[in-house]
């Protein structure tokens, strides 16, 4: 099984501020990684798939990119409804998820 | 608009079994797949399995083969998942998810989850 690796963890950051998340796989996945957002109460929200690729209607500051074992998700200028949990997907065998990542108000 | 709706939350003692729906709409079920995924409360995303719209083949996490059985009913354009023996770690909110008809692809729209507890 390919195992999904996310870090940090928890992300203390304030409005306005460049937000990095990295995704590490325990083996080559090519391209086939997504990422979503999910806030509390709701399902998961897909944001980008095949690492760079934007969803329909996700704003432009969610960027991705990355390939192979090690993937990232940038958000240019956190805003006030960005606070949320993120997650890495890969889909190159089966799906398996990161542990997610939190993204809290500092 | 592609829509999945699931059943309501359940409460079940341990040993018992649950059977969650899905019901989906705005789009044409059997040109798609089916994955369920729990989210223990607090926890991060668990895929459990998948089900063909297509030709009703399944495959299932080895963590729950033997516990998971996952239906479809194509006139209805309905997913369904039942997990046997219930166990208190098997609480959990369990969710429905699209992609297109292979393992090959992210999951693009979810259900609203529905919460399982078990209980004593």
């Amino acid at each position: 099984d390919i195992q999904m690796t996310q870090s940090p963890s928890t992300l203390s950051a304030s409005v306005g501020d460049r937000v990095t998340i990295t995704c590490r796989a325990s083996q080559n996945i090519s391209s086939w990684l997504a990422w979503f957002q999910q806030k509390p109460g709701k399902a998961p929200k897909l944001l980008i798939y095949d690492v760079t690729n934007l969803e329909s209607a996700v704003p432009s500051r969610f960027s991705g990119s990355g390939s192979g074992t090690e993937f990232t998700l940038t958000i240019s200028s956190l805003q006030p409804d960005d606070f949320a949990t993120y997650f890495c997907q890969q889909y190159n065998s089966y799906w398996t998820f990161g542990q997610g990542t939190k993204v809290e108000i500092k | 608009q592609v829509q999945l709706v699931q059943s309501g939350g359940e409460v079940k003692k341990p040993g018992a079994s649950v059977k969650v729906s899905c019901k989906a709409s705005g789009y044409t079920f059997n040109s798609y797949g089916v994955s369920w995924v729990r989210q223990a409360p607090g926890q991060g995303l668990e895929w459990m399995g998948w089900i063909s719209g297509y030709t009703g083949k399944t495959n299932y996490t080895q963590k729950l083969q033997g516990r998971v059985t996952m239906t479809t009913d194509t006139s209805t354009s309905t997913a369904y998942m039942e997990l046997r023996s219930l166990r208190s770690d098997d609480t959990a909110v369990y969710y429905c998810a699209r992609h297109h008809d292979n393992s090959g692809y992210p999951f693009d729209y979810w259900g609203q989850g529905t919460l399982v507890t078990v209980s004593s």
